[in-house]
């Protein structure tokens, strides 16, 4: 079945640093989604790319799908402390569901 | 987007118990999912339920478990039968909205003793 990979597991960073999210499918996708948990709370959609080498922005936030489609990150730019939290990809195959990674945990010491 | 409440929020049982949990949508829906994510771990779909149709389970989840009902197109139920610890986990409802992205409840946070 497919399979997807997220590295790395945990990210620990500076406020002001940059961090990097990758994820990894066993399988072409037909799209990738990102999502977000807070600590104690429920996973919330940031964003969904579709199109092959498709780059997207949100503030600080950049989103890239590979030309395979296969393959896809998130990058925060200048990480603040609200930045805190789960980041999980979500990839859809050729049918409604999503398989999610195991996501990044992303800690921000002020 | 989609407005979701579960009830309970969270309950701590005993084994070999169940629990029924609630999930209400503001808006009709055609499927609804549920979720299980283990403490620390990533998102598992336990089955999608579809409204006038019984439910499709993922591998591993069997409907003995998990029963699953789906009553109208704004609410469903999962049930957790025969507890185990092993149960011990945040059982989440979904919903899709346009153009795909999931709607995810608040989530109930079960701990089975």
């Amino acid at each position: 079945g497919q399979q997807v990979m997220q590295i790395p597991q945990y990210q620990h960073v500076q406020e002001g640093e940059d961090f990097t999210t990758y994820c990894n499918s066993s399988t072409t996708l037909s799209n990738i989604q990102w999502y977000k948990q807070r600590p104690g709370g429920h996973p919330v959609f940031l964003i969904q790319l579709v199109k092959s080498g498709e780059v997207k922005k949100q503030k600080r936030l950049t989103f890239q799908f590979g030309e395979a489609k296969k393959n896809s990150s998130l990058h925060i730019t200048a990480t603040q402390t609200t930045d805190v939290g789960t980041y999980f990809c979500a990839g859809k195959g050729s049918n409604y569901k999503l398989t999610f990674g195991k996501g990044t945990l992303l800690t921000v010491n002020p | 987007s989609a407005v979701i409440s579960q009830k309970p929020s969270r309950d701590i049982c005993q084994r070999g118990t169940s629990l029924t949990i609630q999930c209400q949508v503001d808006s009709q829906v055609t499927m609804m999912f549920w979720y299980r994510q283990q403490p620390g771990q990533s998102l598992t779909l336990i089955a999608t339920a579809n409204q006038g149709s019984e439910a499709t389970y993922e591998s591993g989840f069997v409907i003995d478990k998990f029963p699953i009902s789906r009553p109208n197109l704004t609410f469903s139920t999962l049930t957790v039968s025969n507890m185990s610890p092993e149960d011990s986990s945040i059982y989440l409802c979904s919903v899709l909205g346009g153009p795909g992205e999931q709607f995810f409840g608040p989530g109930t946070r079960l701990t089975v003793l």
